[in-house]
């Protein structure tokens, strides 16, 4: 079958940073999105990885591992805007979009 | 950056009336659209899968006389819930896959449906 695993919540504190965590298994593999949800709204997009390796952008960088089925969300100089939801969502063989139920990321002062 | 509208942004109507809501991808052409729904606090939920000038694929449980999906064009797609019931209140959100790149999608703002 097709899941994500993430940890359920995170919190931190504003101006660390932090790791989100995600191992996932997909039937076939057509690359990986981190998509960001705030509470009653859509999901935007983050970044997306189809190769092992690291893809910074900005205060965001996001890591993959194919062969571990593995991949980081990391989130620098937090601010308090970045409490959310993250979503880690792989492409299956037919580019379809595997969802599960995101990290709840809180972000204290 | 590519942008995909939805309209309306929220809606409230009465148990047994139609509500068509339209997802319209607005700088690119869209040669496949995507219909989800969100209950709170849980996972997106794709209900079905349109390509322009076909019909839409539903995904397993989902009624597909009852989630209308019509895709006439390459940047419009309307999903009409019919004879709504209080059970359909949701998020439903719309994303749009631009033809050029298989694999990004691209996500409307979403309407929340309200069914009293």
């Amino acid at each position: 079958g097709q899941n994500i695993d993430q940890p359920t919540e995170m919190t931190a504190t504003e101006g660390a940073i932090v790791q989100i965590n995600c191992t996932y298994q997909t039937s076939g593999f057509n690359g990986l999105f981190w998509y960001q949800q705030h509470a009653g709204e859509a999901p935007t997009f983050l970044s997306y990885n189809v190769l092992d390796g690291l893809e910074e952008k900005g205060r965001f960088s996001s890591f993959l591992s194919r062969s571990k089925g593995y991949s980081y969300l990391l989130l620098k100089e937090l601010q308090m805007k970045d409490s959310a939801s993250y979503l880690c969502v792989p492409s299956d063989s037919n580019y379809q979009l595997i969802w599960g139920a995101g990290t709840k990321l809180i972000i204290k002062p | 950056g590519a942008v995909v509208s939805q309209h309306p942004s929220w809606v409230i109507c009465k148990s047994g009336t139609s509500v068509k809501i339209e997802c319209r991808s607005l700088d690119f052409q869209a040669t496949t659209m995507f219909w989800y729904r969100q209950f709170p606090k849980q996972s997106l939920m794709l209900m079905a899968t349109s390509n322009e000038g076909s019909k839409a694929t539903y995904e397993q449980g989902v009624e597909k006389d009852k989630f209308l999906i019509n895709h006439a064009s390459l940047t419009l797609s309307t999903l009409t819930v019919t004879s709504a019931h209080p059970e359909d209140s949701s998020f439903y959100i719309c994303s749009a896959r631009d033809g050029a790149r298989d694999y990004e999608q691209y996500f409307g703002p979403g309407t929340r449906l309200t069914v009293t």
